[in-house]
């Protein structure tokens, strides 16, 4: 079935420093591709998206590439900041056809914090 | 905008209690509703796809008839946990999305759930 893996945390980062939080996958077909943030005390919205290989999401400083060639959708921002402390979700969206289209697979999360 | 809203934010109930929790469109109509549960430091776990007017999917290990789904109108689905007990304690979280075949969910800001 499908899975994801993301690199494990927490990750603690001084403001400024570049940010990489890894994301692997393995599944069926050609799905889409998501990174989703949760701040503290909110929901999960989503930071950006990958539809097809080689597509760079970007949202807010953020980009990932989806490469088929390594089932990856690393997620990385030059330089972050206190505000971008959070939860961040890396998710694979079923293609399949059915039920199962749409249905999100997801890691199991990263905590980043930034200090000042 | 996507607005999803769930209500209530948060409960607590003893056990053997039955508790419904909301989840709403507040801006659109959702053809499609999903039901995931949070646990703590964990990956959001997919527990069932539901559809306006139809029977919810649930996933494999879910039991069906301790958590009620009832999707009634294209703006409101509710998850009813009946008889809970302690090991229900969780984060419920809920999501939208705005068309038949799309890969974008919209989240709630999700519902704890405290069984004493």
């Amino acid at each position: 079935g499908d899975s994801v893996t993301q690199m494990e945390g927490p990750v603690t980062l001084s403001e400024e420093a570049f940010l990489t939080i890894n994301c692997t996958y393995t599944a069926t077909g050609y799905p889409s591709l998501f990174w989703y943030v949760q701040y503290p005390g909110e929901g999960l919205q989503l930071l950006l998206k990958a539809t097809k290989a080689d597509d760079k999401g970007s949202n807010k400083g953020f980009e990932a590439t989806y490469r088929k060639e390594t089932t990856s959708f690393h997620l990385e921002k030059g330089s972050v900041q206190v505000s971008d402390s959070a939860v961040y979700f890396c998710a694979l969206g079923s293609n399949a056809g059915g039920t199962s289209y749409g249905k999100l697979t997801f890691g199991q999360g990263t905590i980043l914090t930034v200090h000042p | 905008g996507a607005v999803v809203s769930q209500h209530p934010s948060r409960v607590i109930c003893k056990s053997g209690t039955s508790v419904k929790i909301e989840c709403r469109s507040l801006d659109f109509q959702a053809t499609t509703m999903f039901w995931y549960r949070q646990f703590p430091k964990k990956s959001l776990m997919l527990m069932a796809t539901s559809n306006e007017g139809s029977k919810a999917t649930y996933e494999q290990g879910v039991e069906k008839d301790k958590f009620l789904i009832n999707h009634a109108s294209l703006t409101l689905s509710t998850l009813t946990v009946t008889s809970a007990h302690p090991e229900d304690s969780s984060f419920y979280i809920c999501s939208a999305t705005k068309a038949v075949a799309t890969d974008t969910q919209y989240f709630g800001p999700g519902t704890r759930l405290t069984v004493l």
